[in-house]
C-alpha cells in the first residue's frame, strides 16, 4: 500500500497563505472525492480539518480549505497563525489495495 | 460528545502479543455508519492504518500487518480491542483508536505509547 505523496515541509510568515499538496493516482485521490486532512501538534492526536475534499467539520476555522485537481488534493491555510505550526496528513480512499484507506507522508508546517 | 480512551500495557516483550482496548463513551459502538479503527505512529514518523471493525464484527486489516492482527468488538462493554502478535522493536509506536467514516476520523483517543523491549 503506497502512501500518498506530500512535501516534507512548507513554511510561511504570519498572515500569509500556504498550500500543502497531496499527490496520488486515479485509484485514490483522483478517482474519488474522499480526501481528508488532519492536523497534528506534537504529542497530540490528529485532528480532522477537512473531509470529502473540501468540507470542514464544525468548529474548524474557515482559514482552512481543501480542493482537488486531477490526482492532487490541496490544503490551503489562509492568514497563517503561529498555532497552525504542526504536522499535516492527507488521507484518501483507495481502490488499489486490499485495504481501502491510505495516509499521506505528512508535511511539517513552520510559521516563520 | 464521543470520547475514546486506549488502555493496555506500555511495555511488551519481543515475540509476545500486544493487547490494547479502546473504551468508547458518549455514544454507542453499535451506531450504524461508523467503523472503529486502530492507527499507529512510529516515533517521529507518519500515520499508519492497522485496521478497523464494524459493530457487526466485520474487519479490515492493513495487508502489511494482516497475518499478525486481530481486532474485535465487545458491544456490551462499548469497547473494541487490538491484538498484534509476534511483536518486534519495529512495532514500538503510539497506538491510536478512532471512530471513522470513509477516510475521515473525527474522534480519536489520546494515543498510547507501546514499547517493545526485553
Amino acid at each position: 500500500q503506497s502512501a500518498l505523496t506530500q512535501p516534507a515541509s512548507v513554511s510561511g510568515s504570519p498572515g500569509q497563505s500556504i498550500t500543502i499538496s497531496c499527490t496520488g493516482t486515479s485509484s485514490d485521490v483522483g478517482g474519488y472525492n474522499y480526501v481528508s486532512w488532519y492536523q497534528q501538534h506534537p504529542g497530540k492526536a490528529p485532528k480532522l480539518m477537512i473531509y470529502d475534499v473540501s468540507n470542514r467539520p464544525s468548529g474548524v476555522s474557515n482559514r482552512f480549505s481543501g480542493s482537488k485537481s486531477g490526482n492532487t488534493a490541496s490544503l490551503t491555510i489562509s492568514g497563517l497563525q503561529a498555532e497552525d505550526e504542526a504536522d499535516y496528513y492527507c488521507s484518501s480512499y483507495t481502490s488499489s489495495s486490499a485495504f481501502p484507506y491510505v495516509f499521506g507522508t505528512g508535511t511539517k508546517v513552520t510559521v516563520l | 460528545q464521543v470520547q475514546l480512551q486506549e488502555s493496555g500495557p506500555g511495555l511488551v516483550k519481543p515475540s509476545q502479543t500486544l493487547s490494547l482496548t479502546c473504551t468508547v463513551s458518549g455514544g454507542s459502538i453499535s451506531s450504524g455508519g461508523y467503523y472503529w479503527s486502530w492507527i499507529r505512529q512510529h516515533p517521529g514518523k507518519g500515520l499508519e492504518w492497522i485496521g478497523y471493525i464494524y459493530y457487526s464484527g466485520s474487519t479490515y486489516y492493513n495487508p502489511s500487518l494482516k497475518s499478525r492482527v486481530t481486532i474485535s468488538v465487545d458491544t456490551s462493554k462499548n469497547q473494541f480491542s487490538l491484538k498484534l502478535s509476534s511483536v518486534t522493536a519495529a512495532d514500538t509506536a503510539v497506538y491510536y483508536c478512532a471512530r471513522g467514516r470513509g477516510p475521515s476520523s473525527i474522534y480519536w483517543g489520546q494515543g498510547t505509547l507501546v514499547t517493545v523491549s526485553s
